[in-house]
């Protein structure tokens, strides 16, 4: 069974620094991966998905690498603002139709000015 | 701006009482579904719709209807036989490309349900 691990479950950082979010998943066999972004009491908001095929994206200050063999994704945040604060989730798809993705817990940032 | 709205934002139930929670999108994409957060828990999906007057059972359905009559549109009620309703409730859809589904799903603002 797949499952989707997410460490830390929340993370302090002052304003400006260089940052990881980790995403780990048991079973390699996934179509793709989609980073999320959740702010409290909101919605999900797309930031990054990596189809299974490629390594990494990239949107902004934002990086996400994909290393299906060894189960890991991981989430890079450039210079890290106070406004990057929220609740980070990733999930894996299991397939094409989007109807077996599996979520992790999420990673709560919270940068401080 | 296109994107996709629920409604209500809030919404408190008594025990024993149906409730219908609005998902609408004009993203014109076909693949609509139905999840519900829980704190300490991932997101778990209730119900999924492919296509028009078409859907599936997720992994937690039981106590939840959905219908899908128009592309825009896909409600739910969440029943009185839920034994345990209250939840953050998130309608999300993704879109196709050349007849596959692209897998990137995106989500409304949520529905905060609470039964009293």
């Amino acid at each position: 069974k797949q499952e989707v691990t997410q460490i830390p479950a929340a993370l302090s950082v002052p304003e400006g620094e260089n940052l990881v979010l980790n995403c780990s998943f048991t079973d390699s066999a996934i179509y793709n991966l989609q980073w999320f972004r959740q702010d409290p009491g909101k919605g999900l908001t797309s930031l990054l998905l990596i189809q299974s095929s490629q390594r990494e994206q990239t949107s902004g200050r934002l990086n996400a690498s994909l290393d299906k063999s060894s189960g890991r994704s991981t989430l890079y945040i450039a210079a890290s603002q106070p406004g990057d604060s929220a609740t980070y989730l990733c999930a894996v798809s299991l397939n094409q139709a989007g109807t077996a993705l599996i979520f992790g817990k999420g990673t709560t940032l919270s940068v401080s000015s | 701006d296109g994107g996709i709205t629920q409604s209500p934002k809030y919404l408190f139930r008594k025990e024993g009482q149906n409730v219908t929670l609005s998902c609408e999108q004009n993203l014109n994409h076909d693949a609509m579904y139905w999840y519900r957060q829980d704190p300490g828990q991932g997101l778990r999906l209730i119900y999924y719709s492919q296509i028009v007057n078409d859907f599936q059972k997720g992994d937690i359905a039981e106590g939840y209807s959905v219908s899908r009559e128009k592309k825009e549109s896909f409600p739910l009620t969440v029943t009185s036989a839920q034994k345990n309703p209250t939840a953050f409730y998130l309608c999300a859809s993704s879109r196709r490309n050349r007849g596959l589904n692209t897998g990137e799903l995106f989500f409304g603002e949520g529905s905060r349900l609470t039964v009293l």
